[in-house]
């Protein structure tokens, strides 16, 4: 059984460029739930998919998007890159959306620096 | 709404003593609790959960948590700490059917030899 894996492990973008983050959830989950984690910060919710739907936003702007794949991968895109938006992406997958048994899993995350 | 405080930045402890990771939370409604460890430069790795039950929960690598509803405390709890705890742990919240983890700011733990 393969975990939750992120490509790539690093990015470095300049401000107004956009960006796309990968995720693979681990086998058998269908929920993927994304992350952003500033420097010495928590992680802080951005979105979740759950069988390839929007299910829960957190307080990210629109330049926040992403999507959910038949295979329950995922990807996180961000436009119009910001000097704030420099962190480490996380992305988690986890069985079902909510439930008292799900615990979300997390991968290695993508380190993004935007110059 | 929902918060998770970690009063603590640092824990320092001497390997083979006891270890305690404070974390309190702040919900309206019946909590699911959360521990997770972060190495550097790698994500989050699930140690343990509350979900119900026991108010003592057992997790990986010998760490284990007390929940506390009177007062709204999950504290992380390891009886003999090793060095290769060293390492950042976040404490967080999630509602009953709620999808999203809330997370305190973390608490670096430091085990000297």
């Amino acid at each position: 059984e393969t975990g939750v894996t992120q490509s790539p492990t690093h990015l470095i973008k300049t401000r107004g460029q956009q960006v796309t983050l990968r995720c693979s959830s681990q086998s058998g989950h269908n929920t993927v739930s994304w992350y952003q984690q500033a420097l010495g910060q928590g992680p802080q919710f951005i979105f979740q998919y759950y069988r390839e739907e929007e299910n829960g936003r957190g307080n990210f702007p629109p330049r926040f998007s992403g999507l959910q794949f038949p295979n329950y991968s995922s990807e996180l895109n961000v436009n119009a890159l910001e000097l704030d938006d420099s962190a480490l992406y996380l992305c988690a997958s986890s069985l079902t959306s909510g439930g008292p048994t799900d615990t979300q899993y997390f991968g290695p995350g993508t380190r993004l620096t935007v110059l | 709404a929902q918060s998770v405080a970690q009063p603590e930045d640092q824990v320092n402890v001497a390997e083979g003593n006891p270890l305690t990771v404070k974390c309190t939370y702040s919900v309206s409604g019946n909590p699911y609790l959360f521990w997770y460890v972060q190495y550097p430069n790698r994500g989050l790795q699930f140690l343990l959960k509350y979900i119900t039950g026991d108010n003592l929960v057992k997790g990986s690598y010998g760490f284990e948590a007390e929940f506390n509803k009177s007062q709204t405390s999950f504290h992380l709890k390891k009886p003999s700490a090793l060095v290769s705890d060293s390492a950042l742990y976040f404490c967080a919240v999630r509602l009953t059917g709620f999808q999203k983890l809330v997370f305190g700011t973390g608490t670096r733990l430091l085990v000297s030899p």
